[in-house]
C-alpha cells in the first residue's frame, strides 16, 4: 500500500481479554516501531524491529505486551489480560533502514471496559 | 538522547508566520534536530530535521542556533491545516543504531483564522 496501514482502526475489549493489533508498514521499509498514545499524552515508545537484528524491547510495560514480525513485513502486538490502563492509541511506523524520516499509521484506538 | 523544552502552546493568525522555539541545551555534536507533527486523531508525521546548517524543505524550515543550544522551527505562510501538536525531537543518528525517537509533549499550535 501507499502508507502503513493498522488494523482495526478501533477495538472495544473486556478487561482480562487478549487483544491482537496488526501494522502492514510501507514495502521495503525494513524498520518498524509501536508506540502508544495515552489520551492528552505524548508518544511512548514500545518496541523496535530493524531487519533480522533482536528486536528493542525497552519500552514494552510488562510481560502481558509482545510483539512480533514475520517475514520481516507485518507486525502484530498482542496484549494479554488487557487492563483499563493500557486503554490508549497505539501506533506503528515504519522507515528505510537507517533512515531518520519515519512513517507513521493512523493508529488502533484501544478502548478496555 | 538531550532533552528537550517546548512551549506547551502557541497561536499564530493564519497567513503570517509561525515561529516555533526548542530549548536543547545539553545536545551533543552528533546530535540531530528533528520535527514532527501530529494532527489530531492521526499519526505524527515527519517535517524537517538537521544537525547545525539551516534547512528548508517544502513543509518549514528549521534554524539552528549556532551554539546549537536551541533551534526554531519556522512555517512561512500557516494556514488553519496546519493546527497541530509539533515535537522538536534531538536524536543520535548512527547507522544502524537500534534508537527509538523519544516524543515529549510537544507545543500546541492553534492556526487562529
Amino acid at each position: 500500500g501507499a502508507g502503513v496501514s493498522q488494523s482495526p482502526s478501533n477495538k472495544v475489549t473486556e478487561k482480562g481479554k487478549d487483544v491482537e493489533l496488526r501494522c502492514d508498514p510501507i514495502s521495503g521499509h525494513t524498520a518498524l516501531y509501536w508506540y502508544r498514545q495515552s489520551l492528552g499524552q505524548g508518544l511512548e515508545f514500545l518496541i523496535y524491529f530493524q531487519g533480522n537484528s533482536a528486536p528493542d524491547k525497552s519500552g514494552l510495560p510488562s510481560d502481558r505486551f509482545s510483539a512480533e514480525r514475520t517475514g520481516g513485513s507485518v507486525s502484530t502486538l498482542t496484549i494479554q489480560r488487557t487492563q483499563q490502563e493500557d486503554s490508549a492509541v497505539y501506533l506503528c511506523a515504519s522507515s528505510f533502514p537507517r533512515h531518520e524520516k519515519l512513517f507513521f499509521g493512523s493508529g488502533t484506538q484501544l478502548s478496555v471496559l | 538522547d538531550a532533552k528537550t523544552t517546548q512551549p506547551p502552546s502557541m497561536d499564530c493568525a493564519e497567513g503570517r508566520a509561525a515561529n516555533l522555539p526548542c530549548n536543547h541545551s545539553t545536545i551533543s555534536g552528533n546530535e540531530y534536530v528533528y520535527w514532527y507533527r501530529q494532527i489530531h486523531s492521526q499519526g505524527p508525521q515527519y517535517i524537517i530535521h538537521g544537525l547545525k546548517n539551516n534547512e528548508t524543505n517544502e513543509m518549514a524550515s528549521l534554524i539552528i542556533t549556532e551554539d546549537r543550544k536551541s533551534s526554531t522551527l519556522i512555517l512561512p505562510h500557516a494556514t488553519l491545516r496546519d493546527t497541530a501538536v509539533y515535537y522538536c525531537i534531538v536524536r543520535v543518528s548512527i547507522s544502524g543504531s537500534a534508537r527509538q525517537l523519544t516524543f515529549g509533549s510537544g507545543t500546541q499550535l492553534t492556526v487562529l483564522p
